[in-house]
């Protein structure tokens, strides 16, 4: 079965510094990657998704990740914080549009002025 | 604009009631989605549906029922069955047979039980 691990469940950043949110997938063939946000009592917001296209996928507000199948991982970064980007972010994995979508338990970004 | 439309966005409920959460969008797509997200915790599937009529229990149905008589329509009840039912509750729908099939959600209902 497929599985979602993100390491850290809580990520403090200075405001300016590089943001680098973990998530690490297993997968026997590489499947559909996403990256979501969630800001306090909303809905979840998708930042990106890796297709297969590209390795480096550009998404939303500036992030962008990078897929590596040797690693199994699809790591959020951001070159500079900003404070709205205080938020809750969700890797998620998706074998086909038939199968479920598997969720990563979630990591609490938190920005420093 | 197109979207997914959850209502409400709080209900308060006393135990031994059930209540029913509204899911509607307006995308056409195929599939819709119910999930339940407590506090520090990810997102757990409860139901969902691939077309109108027919629908599958996720990883935590029990206590809940779903019902999908039209495509746009998704409502989830909780019913007096389920033990722990305060949480934020989200629905998410996506287009069937497409290459990645990526969810849109709604905004969220917040159920608290008195």
């Amino acid at each position: 079965a497929q599985s979602v691990t993100q390491l850290g469940s809580h990520v403090s950043v200075s405001e300016g510094a590089l943001v680098l949110l973990r998530c690490n997938y297993s997968s026997s063939v590489p499947p559909y990657l996403f990256w979501y946000v969630q800001y306090p009592n909303q809905g979840l917001q998708l930042l990106l998704k890796y297709t297969s296209a590209a390795t480096l996928v550009k998404g939303i507000n500036g992030f962008e990740a990078e897929f590596k199948k040797s690693e199994t991982s699809f790591h959020l970064t951001k070159p500079s914080a900003h404070m709205s980007d205080a938020a809750e972010y969700f890797c998620a994995v998706r074998k086909t549009s038939y199968d479920k979508v598997i969720f990563g338990p979630g990591t609490s970004l938190s920005v420093i002025p | 604009d197109g979207g997914i439309t959850q209502s409400p966005k709080y209900l308060f409920r006393k135990e031994g009631q059930n209540v029913t959460l509204s899911c509607e969008q307006n995308l056409n797509h195929d599939a819709m989605y119910w999930y339940r997200q407590d506090p520090g915790q990810g997102l757990r599937l409860i139901y969902y549906s691939q077309i109108v009529n027919d629908f599958q229990k996720g990883d935590i149905a029990e206590g809940y029922s779903v019902s999908r008589e039209k495509k746009e329509s998704f409502p989830l009840t909780v019913t007096s069955a389920q033990k722990n039912p305060t949480a934020f509750y989200l629905c998410a729908s996506s287009i069937v047979g497409t290459l990645t099939g990526e969810l849109f959600f709604g905004e969220g209902s917040r159920l608290t039980v008195l």
